[in-house]
């Protein structure tokens, strides 16, 4: 597609449900990242694909967020027994080179705007 | 570590004017680069400019513009004859090294007033 799609736009779940997040990145790209964004504030990384191995999650907050990516395009975030304080918008992001290229732009998704009520 | 410091949270100002939003960052890596990006009303990120760490020419964009003083640590953006549709949350942000991680500052959300 032309650019970054993430569906749902919006989710609303109810504390204790699992949600699952998706991310179709620029056909392509190799490397694609997750990203949690609190309100008044910026994304902070939650983890790192390089085509279909995930390279880190070292920012995936605890052991109810997992990510897969099992044919090196479409990405699932999965949030098991959501929590309130999970909720934020998950922004998806690619760029064409592997990780290592530190120079290369990442091109955002729209982001899932996640509830937990 | 690296960080990213956006010391103005908000800043109004009236069409016409010209603005300059604050980036400073902290890094101990010797390369680096340094981006913005743009997030309107409609929620996504727009990039904006990518800089490395070995030049610091200064880069101009139509009425943007970004001076990076490496002396200081800082990349500031400024909008010239700034417009309503410069309204958003611009967010500097910081790749360092053989870092895949970008980390943000916070964001200043601009307020361009007709």
């Amino acid at each position: 597609g032309a650019g970054v799609s993430q569906s749902p736009r919006y989710k609303v779940t109810k504390r204790g449900q699992d949600v699952a997040l998706r991310c179709d990145p620029i056909s392509g790209h190799v490397s694609l990242y997750w990203y949690r964004q609190a309100l008044g504030q910026g994304p902070e990384f939650l983890t790192y694909f390089n085509y279909e191995a995930q390279q880190d999650k070292s920012g995936l907050p605890n052991d109810r967020f997992s990510a897969e990516r099992p044919e090196g395009s479409i990405s699932t975030l999965t949030i098991q027994r959501t929590e309130q304080r999970d909720s934020a918008m998950y922004r998806c992001a690619s760029s064409p080179g592997t990780g290592g290229a530190t120079n290369e732009k990442l091109f955002f998704g729209s982001g899932t705007q996640l509830s937990v009520l | 570590a690296q960080k990213v410091t956006q010391a103005q949270t908000e800043i109004s100002v009236v069409e016409k004017e010209d603005v300059t939003l604050d980036c400073v960052y902290e890094t101990r890596d010797t390369t680096y680069y340094l981006f913005w990006y743009k997030q309107p009303p409609s929620g996504e990120l727009v990039f904006l400019i990518r800089r490395n760490s070995f030049d610091e020419q200064n880069e101009i964009s139509g009425r943007y513009s970004w001076n990076f003083q490496k002396s200081t640590s800082s990349f500031n953006f400024t909008i010239t004859a700034s417009q309503v549709v410069d309204s958003a949350v611009y967010f500097c942000a910081l790749r360092g090294g053989s870092n895949y991680k970008l980390t943000f500052g916070k964001g200043t959300l601009l307020t361009v007033n007709p």
